[in-house]
């Protein structure tokens, strides 16, 4: 079992539909959740951190968090075909303060 | 300020040779990261320093692999012998510690090809 999973799309939604990507973790003990976007031959960028249970809104991208289920999400509403790219799904272990583990990314395509 | 400064951008080399990365870190960050990214295994963190010491070299596949940073401003990453199953993007990050939100900045990344 991979440490942080991802489906690797692609997630095709039209434009001004909400885009929902989904990451799962196996290390219980992960504190720390972030979502990265990745164009196409560029570096990840950070997009949203979450740190305790429940949503966290940050214009139109919500990030929501479920220690029990190991799961955490990213909604992205009125969606738009600058927001076509990788999305990569990080975890931050309890027990090494700085490490990340990556998600392999899902590609999320939306249409004009 | 600028943001992690990785060269070369792209890097072609015969199987055998050397290859050298290297890596500026934002200044004031104590932290720096070397991860590779492929298709096929996404991305990997191979080493990190804290204040230029290794921390965690256990992702570096091999011996063939090797990093330093001498100095809080710079940073290489070395393949010696490089193989053709060492092609991918290798980026550089930087983070500190400190400050409401965690986040590690990358570098544009050196796209490495093995031939």
């Amino acid at each position: 079992q991979k440490e942080v999973e991802q489906n690797s799309g692609p997630l095709s939604v039209p434009e001004g539909a909400i885009a929902s990507l989904n990451c799962t973790y196996s290390d219980r003990v992960s504190q720390s959740f972030f979502w990265y976007r990745q164009y196409s031959g560029k570096s990840p960028e950070l997009i949203m951190s979450i740190y305790s249970n429940g949503d966290k809104e940050d214009g139109r991208f919500t990030a929501q968090l479920n220690k029990a289920s190991q799961y955490v999400s990213l909604l992205i509403r009125d969606s738009q075909p600058s927001d076509s790219a990788t999305y990569l799904c990080a975890v931050k272990r309890g027990e090494s303060f700085q490490k990340l583990v990556f998600g392999t990314g899902t590609r999320l395509l939306v249409s004009p | 300020d600028a943001g992690v400064i990785q060269s070369p951008r792209h890097e072609v080399t015969e199987m055998g040779q050397e290859v050298t990365l290297r890596c500026k870190p934002i200044s004031g960050h104590d932290y720096l990261f070397w991860y590779r990214q492929t298709m096929m295994r996404g991305l990997e963190l191979l080493i990190y320093f804290n204040n230029n010491v290794p921390i965690d070299d256990s992702g570096m596949p091999e011996d063939r692999f090797s990093a330093k940073m001498p100095n809080a401003s710079f940073s290489t990453l070395k393949i010696q012998p490089s193989e053709p199953r060492d092609s991918a993007v290798y980026f550089c990050a930087s983070s500190y510690l400190g400050g409401d939100s965690y986040e590690q900045y990358f570098g544009p990344g050196t796209r490495l090809t093995v031939t």
